[in-house]
């Protein structure tokens, strides 16, 4: 089955810098990518997501990243805010989600 | 439009008891998945029903969990008898294109 491996597990950075969460996927089938975010005691949300026929997906401050090749995909997050602050998870999916271990990230004011 | 509605949103139980949870996905969305997530960890899938029919139950401990989905709309997920390792958040998520899913607000179950 599909195993998705997520770094780094927890990331701190100064607010308005940027912020890379890099994820690599074992499946060559997955198809799909999403990125969702989980703020403590509340219920995953998605933020991004790209389809294995693009290679780059940008919104606002957000852009997510896809190498086939290299089976790796990776969001990207600039001008970080407080707000951003929260557990984010990779996703691939080949009909179902296999989802990785999450990163902890802490943008700090 | 609304989103995936759960109840209860917390259970405590003891070990060796039963619970059960409920699950209204996103209307016309066709898929539901039951989703368990241990503190610290990413979502695991338990089982994903397109309309009223089981498409993966791999990962469902079949001896002490079912779930079903009657009508192809609402959901229920059982566990009988609750062991301590089953503490986690459950998750329902429902899907219209079998890909892009949305999550419930979770049950948090605490087996005592």
């Amino acid at each position: 089955g599909e195993n998705v491996e997520q770094h780094p597990s927890t990331l701190s950075v100064q607010e308005g810098d940027s912020a890379v969460i890099k994820c690599t996927y074992s499946d060559s089938a997955s198809n799909y990518f999403p990125w969702y975010k989980q703020e403590l005691g509340k219920r995953p949300q998605l933020i991004i997501d790209i389809r294995s026929n693009v290679g780059e997906k940008k919104d606002q401050r957000i852009a997510v990243t896809l190498n086939k090749t290299a089976k790796h995909f990776s969001l990207h997050i600039t001008e970080t805010q407080p707000e951003d602050s929260a557990v984010y998870f990779c996703a691939a999916s080949h009909g179902q989600l296999t989802f990785g271990s999450g990163t902890q990230l802490t943008v700090l004011p | 439009e609304a989103g995936v509605a759960q109840s209860p949103r917390y259970k405590i139980i003891e070990k060796r008891q039963s619970v059960a949870f409920w699950c209204n996905p996103i209307s016309g969305h066709a898929t539901l998945y039951w989703y368990q997530q241990i503190l610290g960890q990413g979502p695991k899938l338990l089982i994903q029903f397109q309309n009223n029919g089981v498409v993966d139950d791999s990962q469902l401990p079949k001896d002490r969990f079912s779930a079903e989905r009657l009508k192809g709309v609402d959901s229920t997920l059982k566990i009988q008898p609750a062991k301590l390792e089953d503490s986690a958040v459950y998750l329902c998520a429902s899907s219209l294109d079998a890909d892009t899913q949305y999550f419930g607000p979770g049950t948090r179950l605490t087996v005592l």
